[in-house]
């Protein structure tokens, strides 16, 4: 299985700031993908992210929210802009082989707080 | 569309008790079903699946699970709970005929708490 490194594992951030989580693998992945995961609440899927194009939203989350970048096989970032209270959440980075029986494999998370 | 339902939020159970954790799924196709647990302040971690073939598969931790095509199940089993068990449990669905993007839909998930 894939070692996934998620930077920060914990932030507290102001009201209208950005911030960017990083996902480093350590082997390349065909594919890439971030999870929310709300306090009590389970896994909601943001997106997919594509290696060298636009990642591929799921409905309800949009680019310019949750910017992503996929520049190589092994790196990935999501951005959470503009953040209110409301997106408090642990942020997931989870790899899989492309493979329809294959199981993710997922990253620590990173828990914001958004005051 | 592909969805999971697991109707408890919370199972409890006594320390060398069997525990069982449900999870019913609906998919326009076959399923590929997948249970990871979770413990506090972690990601997620991948315990077992089934695909295809026997309906009791083996995963890791003394865990299993068993599906039931006809009652669109896969619950989670385990002969005799530890206390070190007691973590937040996920089941997940993928559809065998779209392959659901790769993608994964979990369900609510169950927290389980297993007692001396």
């Amino acid at each position: 299985s894939a070692v996934i490194s998620q930077k920060p594992s914990r932030d507290i951030c102001q009201r209208g700031t950005s911030l960017t989580i990083q996902c480093q693998v350590d082997s390349q992945v065909t594919m890439m993908f971030w999870y929310r995961q709300q306090p009590g609440q389970s896994l909601t899927l943001i997106a997919t992210a594509n290696q060298g194009s636009e990642a591929t939203y799921e409905s309800g989350f949009v680019i310019d929210k949750f910017p992503i970048s996929r520049p190589n096989l092994t790196f990935s970032t999501l951005t959470v802009s503009n953040m209110s209270p409301e997106d408090s959440s642990i942020y997931l980075c989870s790899v899989g082989t492309g493979s329809p029986t294959g199981e993710l494999f997922f990253g620590e998370g990173s828990r914001l707080t958004v005051l | 569309a592909q969805s999971v339902a697991q109707p408890e939020d919370q199972v409890n159970v006594a320390e060398g008790n069997p525990l069982t954790v449900k999870c019913t799924y609906s998919v326009s196709g076959n399923p590929y079903l997948f249970w990871y647990v979770q413990y506090p302040n972690r990601g997620l971690q991948f315990l077992l699946k089934y695909i295809t073939g026997d309906n009791l598969v083996k995963g890791s931790y003394g865990f299993e699970a068993e599906f039931n095509k006809s009652q669109t199940s896969f619950h989670l089993k385990k002969p005799s709970a530890l206390v070190s068990d007691s973590a937040l449990y996920f089941c997940a669905v993928r559809d065998h005929l779209t392959g659901g993007g790769n993608k994964l839909t979990f369900g609510t998930g169950t927290q389980l708490k297993v007692e001396l």
